[in-house]
């Protein structure tokens, strides 16, 4: 069965601080790995990464991924209060039908 | 404005009571998806559609059933509802073979009493 884990499950900062969320996974067949914020309705897409090592960048957000490592993190330098939001890791393991296994998601609040 | 649309966005029914959730898509996606998110456990797949006819079993399709009625449209259905089954729903659609392009629709808030 496909794991996804993420880390923290909360977080609570100060604006500006930088921040690191973690993802881990287990899966059978490991295309790539996403991720994703959720404002309290529907999760916007940030990130896709299916290779090691390669940072992904937009804006103050970075994404890496270690497929030897089997790990994911997601950085925010600079936090802002719109910064806060569930921000939550997938992975898709197959054909793109069989749909994404997703953490639990981590909670950051950002606090002014 | 192109996306996915999920109807209604809330619904409140009482246990034994079913209901259908409505899904459209105007992106000509081929595979579309039903997750359930539930707090502290992420979204959790139902059940999905890899293509107009077809549907399979997702994480947990226990008390659901789906119809791939069309190309566009996507539909949940409740038979007889339970309280366990209080959740927000999402429907997503995506090009075949590629999570690249998922989309979610707004959700629906189920509250089953």
């Amino acid at each position: 069965e496909d794991k996804v884990v993420q880390s923290p499950l909360s977080l609570v900062v100060h604006e500006g601080d930088t921040v690191t969320l973690n993802c881990s996974y287990e899966v059978t067949n490991f295309r790539s790995l996403l991720w994703y914020k959720q404002e309290k309705k529907a999760p916007t897409f940030l990130f896709m990464l299916t290779s090691s090592g390669i940072e992904k960048k937009s804006g103050r957000l970075s994404s890496i991924l270690d497929k030897k490592e089997l790990f994911s993190i997601l950085n925010i330098t600079a936090t802002q209060t719109g910064d806060s939001a569930v921000y939550l890791c997938a992975v898709w393991s197959g054909g793109g039908a069989d749909g994404l296994t997703f953490g639990k998601g981590t909670h950051l609040i950002i606090q002014p | 404005n192109a996306g996915v649309t999920q109807t209604p966005k809330f619904q409140v029914l009482k246990t034994g009571q079913s209901m259908t959730l409505q899904c459209a898509q105007d992106m000509n996606h081929n595979s579309m998806y039903w997750y359930r998110q539930d707090p502290g456990m992420g979204l959790r797949l139902i059940y999905y559609s890899a293509s107009e006819g077809t549907t399979d079993k997702g994480e947990v399709p226990n008390g659901y059933n789906v119809s791939r009625l069309n190309k566009r449209e996507f539909s949940l259905r409740l038979e007889s509802a339970a309280p366990s089954q209080t959740s927000v729903y999402f429907c997503a659609s995506s090009e075949a073979f590629t999570p690249y392009g998922y989309t979610f629709g707004s959700g629906t808030r189920l509250t089953v009493v």
